[in-house]
């Protein structure tokens, strides 16, 4: 079991949006603005999509939007499109030196 | 382009010693700022951070592999390795690598495409 709770798929047609919840702990993503997501296209090297719960980095289309409440991260895809169907994970620093992940979402453009 | 590449044996017997290094090309492991990283990918429990290394020797691991864990560098070679002892069949998993930048918050945003570990006999 992993230590953040995602969905395990979601789902969207071109053009909609799609947002993956990540839900943790007061230790983790309740205690600290530390949270990332990553996009992993199976076969591919993962690929940091937003840092710091809502920046992105250089490259990565505004159409990926991070935000957080308590403990639950959320991550928004707007304008979905085909190339945008992959595994998408959260993460999350829970202090001590230690980093957390959750157990990935299968995102299918319909 | 900073890449990452995985290599190591592809099976190992229960209970002996996984071990796995990763090459590093287009930076210095030694840059300020940028830490190396171990993490997997497991089938149905997603991914795991297994532990971070500076290149001055300081590293930290995840609490949950009960100290199963050791992470080393060369700069020599410009490459950092993971050891895990112990291993079970719950050890199998995708392994990347990665670089953890560090700055106002710690990242990790740069992978190796991974390489596949079986736990068998």
């Amino acid at each position: 079991q992993s230590a953040l709770t995602q969905p395990p798929s979601a789902s969207g047609s071109p053009g909609q949006s799609v947002t993956i919840s990540c839900t943790g702990t007061n230790s983790d993503i309740g205690g600290y603005f530390y949270v990332s997501w990553y996009q992993h296209h199976p076969g591919k090297a993962p690929k940091l999509l937003i840092y710091e719960v809502s920046k992105r980095p250089s490259g990565v289309p505004d159409r990926f939007s991070g935000s957080k409440s308590g403990n639950t991260a959320s991550l928004t895809v707007s304008g979905l499109q085909a190339e945008d169907e992959a595994d998408y994970y959260c993460s999350s620093y829970a202090g001590n030196n230690v980093w957390v992940f959750g157990g990935g979402t299968d995102l299918t453009v319909l | 382009q900073l890449q990452l590449q995985e290599s190591g044996p592809g099976l190992v017997k229960p209970s002996e010693t996984l071990s796995l290094t990763c090459t590093v090309s287009g930076d210095s492991i030694t840059s300020d700022n940028f830490y190396w990283a171990w993490i997997r990918q497991t089938t149905g429990k997603g991914l795991e951070w297994i532990g971070t290394i500076y290149h001055s020797g300081s590293a930290y691991y995840n609490p949950s592999l009960n100290s199963r864990s050791a992470i080393s560098v060369d700069m020599s070679k410009n490459q950092f390795s993971l050891e895990l002892d112990s291993v079970t069949a719950a050890d199998t998993a995708l392994y990347f690598c990665t670089r953890q930048t560090c700055s106002s918050s710690c990242n990790f945003d740069y992978w190796g495409q991974g390489t596949l570990v079986t736990v068998s006999s």
